[in-house]
């Protein structure tokens, strides 16, 4: 079963720094098949990333993703104050077939 | 624009079974384009995939709920459905209902949390 691991747990950062999230998988994912989400408190997720590094409709483009094989990054150019939430990787392929990460949580420091 | 809303009970007692209805407003169910899924938000936790499902009915679930859940499909009233069966309290969460182009989530309902608990 593929496992994928986000760091860091938290991340502190303040308004206009650049934030870099890491996704590591436990076995090779398809570029085609890892995307991002965030999340804010009492609110679905909302997509983010697909195809490693594709933007969702309407994303700003101070996001963007990248990597290959084991793993991708999560990065966020100029954090805005809407940008503090936390953040899922998800997967395609392996078994579960469908699965994500633990989240990595960007907090305003 | 196209729109999900889950429902169902919040309380579900231990041993019984989860049922939630997602209705799909604004477009249809029975789109080549899309797979439709139910993800589940555990409290302080993470995000898990329980299952996806095409128009046609054919179905993808999580390993480690396939023995307890069933999703099914209604075309005719644009409708998907989650059954979870034997629910304990480690089945209490949030549970969206998603629309996946692929197999990622585009578009999620609000996300109603469902307690298990007598």
């Amino acid at each position: 079963e593929i496992v994928l691991t986000q760091s860091p747990g938290t991340l502190s950062l303040s308004p206009g720094e650049r934030a870099t999230l890491s996704c590591r998988a436990s076995q090779s994912v398809d570029i085609t098949y890892l995307a991002w989400y965030q999340q804010k408190p009492g609110q679905a997720p909302r997509l983010l990333i697909y195809g490693a590094s594709r933007r969702a409709t309407g994303i700003p483009d101070r996001f963007s993703g990248s990597g290959s094989g084991t793993d991708f990054t999560l990065t966020i150019s100029r954090l805005e104050p809407e940008d503090f939430a936390v953040y899922y990787c998800q997967q395609y392929g392996r078994s579960p077939l469908i699965s994500f990460g633990q989240g990595t949580r960007l907090e305003i420091k | 624009q196209v729109q999900l809303q889950e429902s169902g009970p919040g309380l579900v007692k231990p041993s019984q079974t989860l049922s939630l209805t997602c209705t799909v407003s604004g477009g249809s169910i029975s789109s080549n384009d899309y797979y439709w899924g139910w993800i589940r938000l555990h409290p302080g936790k993470g995000l898990e995939w329980i299952g996806n499902i095409y128009y046609s009915g054919s179905t993808y679930y999580n390993p480690s709920l396939k023995s307890r859940t069933t999703i099914s499909v209604d075309t005719s009233k644009n409708q998907f459905s989650l059954r979870l069966n034997s629910v304990t309290a480690a089945d209490t969460a949030v549970y969206y209902c998603a629309r996946g182009p692929g197999w990622n989530f585009d578009l999620w309902g609000r996300g109603p949390l469902v307690t298990v608990s007598s």
